[in-house]
Order: structure tokens, then sequence, then C-alpha cells
């Protein structure tokens, strides 16, 4: 079955705690992307990867990193979290065609204490 | 600025009743496509239309059906005869060539369908 897979779904934390959101596809996408969802501001991009070591800054980049060193990966990492990154945070892919269109991984629930 | 307007932030409607949820979006490009998404409470995007700028033929699929008008820059969606089950959180999209094709998405529209 052709999916976006993100773990975990929920994960609690400490300010300061490094931890990594991991994302995967297995549909050979080349684009991938996060974003993360807040109440009455929608979703917004944080990072976008075009290709393998090809990634760029999204409309809210500050506070995280991604790396994309094989295609099917993505992950999201934050190096000191804070309380102002509690969110709801999604995974995304696509092929060269956008007709076919965007695939979402399932989201995950952080919350930083 | 914000590429796509849901101006409807909350609706609430009453089981059979319609509704349409208004998307006015913004581009430059000649190129683009929308989308339309739902977000019921379990939390995980459905996608529900993906429209390119040179289809502007409406959309029917079941109860639900799509109003695309480039003159006016919007890409309604109309829930007939609404169920509890439409009660969900929808996200108009804007995928435009100038940005790569990033989704840009509006604030979405929560809506409430009361038996």
């Amino acid at each position: 079955e052709a999916q976006v897979t993100q773990n975990p779904r929920y994960l609690i934390t400490v300010t300061g705690k490094k931890l990594t959101v991991t994302c995967s596809q297995n549909m050979n996408h080349e684009y991938m992307s996060w974003y993360r969802q807040d109440p009455g501001l929608g979703l917004r991009q944080i990072y976008y990867s075009m290709n393998v070591e090809v990634t760029d800054k999204g409309d809210v980049p500050e506070g995280y990193k991604v790396s994309r060193k094989e295609k099917r990966n993505f992950p999201l990492i934050l190096e000191s979290p804070s309380p102002n990154q509690t969110s709801l945070y999604f995974c995304a892919s696509r092929g060269d065609r956008l007709d076919y269109g965007y695939t979402f991984g399932s989201g995950t629930r952080l919350t930083v204490v | 600025a914000q590429k796509v307007t849901q101006a409807q932030t909350e609706i609430s409607v009453v089981e059979k009743e319609d509704v349409t949820l208004d998307c006015v979006y913004e581009t430059r490009d000649t190129t683009y496509y929308l989308f339309w998404y739902k977000q019921p409470p379990s939390g995980e995007l459905v996608f529900l239309i993906r429209r390119n700028s040179f289809d502007e033929q409406n959309e029917i699929s079941g109860r639900y059906s799509w109003n695309f008008q480039k003159s006016t820059s919007s890409f309604n969606f109309t829930i007939t005869a609404s169920q509890v089950v439409d009660s969900a959180v929808y996200f108009c999209a804007l995928s435009e060539l100038y940005s790569g094709y990033a989704l840009n998405f509006g604030k979405g529209t929560s809506l409430l369908v009361t038996p």
C-alpha cells in the first residue's frame, strides 16, 4: 500500500531534549515536506526537499532541522525543543506529476513541557 | 500575505441542511492547482479533490460539489444534505509553479453538523 509513515504518533517531551520525528514513504517520491498545524493558523510548511541532499526552508523553519540522505526518508529534528513547538506535525510527499497530488502521513502530536 | 483565504472560521448547521465553504485564492501563476482536504476529529488529513487551473468544470461527487471560478479566484465547496459525519475541519490549499508547487493552506473552516 502506498503510504507515508510517521513515527511516533504522539510524543510528550521536556524542553531542551533533542528529538527526531521520522517520516518514510514507499512511493519513490522525490518531493517531501513537513508541516505544522496550529489552531487558527492552518498548516504551515517547515521544510521541504526536492530530492536527496536537497532541502530548503519553508515558512516556519526556526528551531527545526531536516536531512534527506535517502529518497524514502525525511526526518524532522528538534535539537532543543521549546513549548512553542507543541503542535501537530504532518509529513507529505508527492511525485513529479502534481496531478497525482500529495500523500500525507497520519500526523505526530508533539507536546513540549 | 495569505494566499488562500477561508473567511468562515466556524460554521454550524443542522443535519440535512446544505452548506457552502468558501475559498478565495491569490496567485500570479497561470498554472496552479487547488485542493480541498478534510480533517476529522481523529486528526488525519483526508484528500477530497484536486483541480488544475485549466479545468474550470464544476465537479460533483455524491453529496459533495465544487465550484471553481477563475474570474473571482474562488474554489467553493458545497455539501448537500449534510450529515453528522461531515463534522470536521476543511482546508483549501493552493499549489503554484512559482513556489515549486508547495501546498499553501488556508486556515481552515470548522464545520459542525448537529442532529
